[in-house]
């Protein structure tokens, strides 16, 4: 079936440090990707919408200088977190899925980043 | 509002019958699903509903759906230990964009 990989899945790093997440589909081509946060305890908040070969749709409320996303091909997006901040710690997930003509194709979920800024 | 809402937890002991609830806010939405969370670990696919069914059954999952009422839930038959996880739904809106609920915490006891 259709898997998502994502690296790195755990980041321990400094303050203002840049740290760079991708996010691949490894056997079929995904035009649009998500990225998520989750809180501990929360529930996923999407962040962003990742379209390949254009500019990404960044929810309300999150700074896309911060977030930076970019998808120049069909099986790969990265999530760049700019001068990370302690209060950027979190657990950020990225899903696609299959495009096409197949309405019902639901999400299939990496196994998420946990970022953990000192 | 835009909110999808659960109830945050559940507990049950094992070999009963776990059932989860969702009420979701997008009348256009036209699937409806279910994932689950181990800790620590990314969302896992378990099953899906289209909005002009009722209820869909897959081995020990059975999702009841009440489009009138946006109501949504999840039997788990002979809940196991390894269960327990959270349990989130989601619906698909306009763009392909997915919203999940708050997520139900399930403990199964032995």
């Amino acid at each position: 079936g259709a898997v998502v990989s994502q690296h790195p899945s755990w980041v321990i790093c400094k303050s203002g440090t840049s740290v760079k997440i991708e996010c691949r589909s490894l056997d079929f081509q995904a035009t649009t990707m998500f990225w998520y946060r989750q809180f501990p305890k929360q529930s996923l908040m999407l962040m962003a919408t990742s379209n390949e070969g254009s500019k990404a749709t960044y929810e309300q409320g999150v700074e896309k200088d911060k977030f930076l996303i970019n998808h120049a091909s069909l099986t790969l997006s990265t999530l760049t977190v700019t001068s990370a901040h302690p209060e950027d710690s979190s657990f950020y997930i990225c899903s696609s899925s299959i495009t096409g003509s197949y309405s019902n194709q639901p999400q299939h979920f990496g196994d998420g980043t946990r970022l953990s800024i000192l | 509002g835009e909110d999808v809402e659960q109830s945050l937890f559940l507990s049950v002991r094992e070999g009963d019958s776990s059932v989860i609830n969702c009420t979701y806010t997008d009348s256009s939405s036209t699937y409806l699903y279910w994932y689950k969370q181990e800790p620590g670990a990314g969302l896992q696919l378990l099953t899906y509903i289209f909005s002009n069914m009722d209820m869909k059954q897959d081995q020990r999952l059975t999702v009841l759906l009440n489009k009138k009422d946006k109501h949504l839930s999840l039997r788990i038959a002979d809940t196991q230990t390894g269960d327990s996880a959270i349990y989130f739904c989601a619906e698909k809106r306009t763009g392909n964009q997915f919203y999940f609920g708050t997520g139900t915490s399930l403990t199964v006891i032995p």
